[in-house]
């Protein structure tokens, strides 16, 4: 199975500055040149909503102040600027192969 | 609109059984492969099971295999998770999801979770 190595767990930013968030998958999620890991957002009380896919591409309404990256298996989610309304967890997943599995969860918190 | 609905859920005792539906509405269901994911009180989310939209392809955890069955009514725009042999470890909110049909792994539409809760 594919692990994914979500850090970090928890993570307090400013108003206004940059959230990062990590994801590291234990082999390649790369098919047909794209890598198919994606991006929720979980807010308190509500169901999770596809942010990212396919690495780097936004979902439908989902504003540019987030984005996708990645580097060697290394896929990072940033989030510039931060808004109120970013307070929620998030989690990286991968769509390669069954069992599709999920990232722990980072949960983002305003400081 | 899409609309994904779960019921069916509640508390059960270690080793018995429940079934879990989705109704699906504002899209064409049969069209769609979908999935079960489950969210353990304060934890993460775990993948449970796929079905694609005729049924032909079926997968399952680790952790469910043998124990629960992923199915669907497409003339009854249903999802359902057949789920026996019920452990604690299952309690948690179950949530459908639809599978996006041009991005492979990408769940794109969600239900409220169903919650079930396995205790003596």
């Amino acid at each position: 199975n594919i692990v994914l190595t979500q850090s970090p767990a928890s993570l307090a930013v400013i108003l206004g500055q940059k959230a990062t968030i990590s994801c590291t998958a234990s082999e390649s999620v790369n098919k047909f040149g794209i890598n198919l890991m994606h991006w929720y957002q979980q807010k308190p009380g509500q169901l999770p909503k596809i942010l990212i896919y396919n690495e780097f591409s936004r979902a439908p309404g989902i504003p540019a102040r987030f984005s996708g990256d990645e580097a060697e298996l290394n896929f990072t989610l940033t989030i510039e600027p931060v808004e109120a309304d970013d307070v929620a967890t998030y989690y990286c997943q991968q769509g390669l192969t069954f069992p599709y599995t999920f990232g722990a969860g980072t949960k983002l918190e305003l400081k | 609109e899409v609309q994904l609905v779960e019921s069916g859920g509640g508390l059960v005792q270690p080793g018995r059984s429940l079934k879990l539906s989705c109704l699906a509405s504002g899209f064409t269901f049969s069209n769609y492969g979908m999935n079960w994911i489950r969210q353990a009180p304060g934890k993460g989310l775990e993948w449970v099971a796929s079905i694609s939209s005729s049924s032909s392809y079926i997968y399952y955890a680790d952790t469910v295999k043998g124990r629960f069955t992923i199915s669907r009514d497409n003339a009854k725009n249903t999802l359902y998770l057949q789920m026996t042999s019920l452990r604690s470890e299952d309690t948690a909110l179950y949530y459908c999801a639809r599978q996006e049909n041009n991005n492979y792994g990408v769940m794109d539409a969600w239900g409220q979770g169903a919650s079930v809760t396995v205790s003596s």
